[in-house]
């Protein structure tokens, strides 16, 4: 099985631009989670799509958006870009379903540089 | 929410030795742990993972054990290699509806030849 897949896997941008960031999943997985990455804040949790809904949601400000289409493959879109943004995104996809927590499997990132 | 804290940041431990990494976490209501493995410039990779139901599990030179009346769980590395070599992190989630991590800080591993 092919595993996660991000496009672009690097991107520069200018402050005040906006950016799309693209996941394809494990096939046959229906759950897709977004991560930021910072060597000062680690990896925290953006949001989870689980058959085109936004199941879960971290806290992060509302320029920090995202979708799933029908065939699971998921995008992130972050607006108004800010210095702060940079950093490495990271996706992750699992089987999904409801009740317990399956194990997620992570694509190796889109690295986002803000100048 | 979820906070997880990961102990210590940096380990270094000569080939063969064993290598402990602690987490401990606040939310009750967690019930899956995961451990990630993230070489440099590279992926995080699932290594192992733990339930609530359970309190020890073990994948050769890996293993996991959680004890939730303490609320924290350690990832035990025995043997190790050079090629163990990498940040490791604990995560946590909640028994919602959904995957949602909450990670540790991580743990940098340097094993020595």
């Amino acid at each position: 099985k092919a595993g996660v897949t991000q496009t672009p896997r690097y991107l520069i941008k200018t402050r005040g631009q906006q950016v799309t960031l693209s996941c394809s999943p494990i096939s046959g997985h229906r759950s897709v989670s977004w991560y930021q990455q910072t060597p000062g804040q680690g990896l925290q949790f953006l949001f989870e799509y689980f058959s085109e809904t936004q199941r879960n949601k971290g806290n992060f400000p509302g320029r920090f958006s995202g979708r799933q289409f029908s065939n699971s493959r998921s995008e992130m879109n972050v607006s108004t870009l800010e210095l702060g943004d940079s950093a490495l995104y990271l996706c992750a996809s699992s089987a999904g379903g409801t009740g317990s927590n399956q194990p997620q499997h992570f694509g190796d990132g889109t690295r986002l540089s803000i100048l | 929410g979820e906070n997880v804290e990961q102990h210590p940041s940096t380990l270094s431990v000569q080939e063969g030795d064993s290598a402990v990494i602690k987490c401990t976490y606040s939310d009750s209501a967690s019930n899956y742990f995961p451990w990630y493995k993230q070489e440099l410039g590279k992926r995080p990779q699932l290594i192992i993972d733990i339930r609530s139901n359970v309190g020890e599990k073990k994948d050769q030179r890996i293993a996991v054990t959680l004890n939730k009346t303490a609320k924290h769980f350690s990832l035990h590395i025995t043997e190790t290699q050079p090629e163990d070599s990498a940040v490791y992190f604990c995560a946590a989630s909640g028994n919602n509806a959904g995957n949602m991590l909450t990670f540790g800080g991580g743990t940098r591993l340097m094993v020595k030849p």
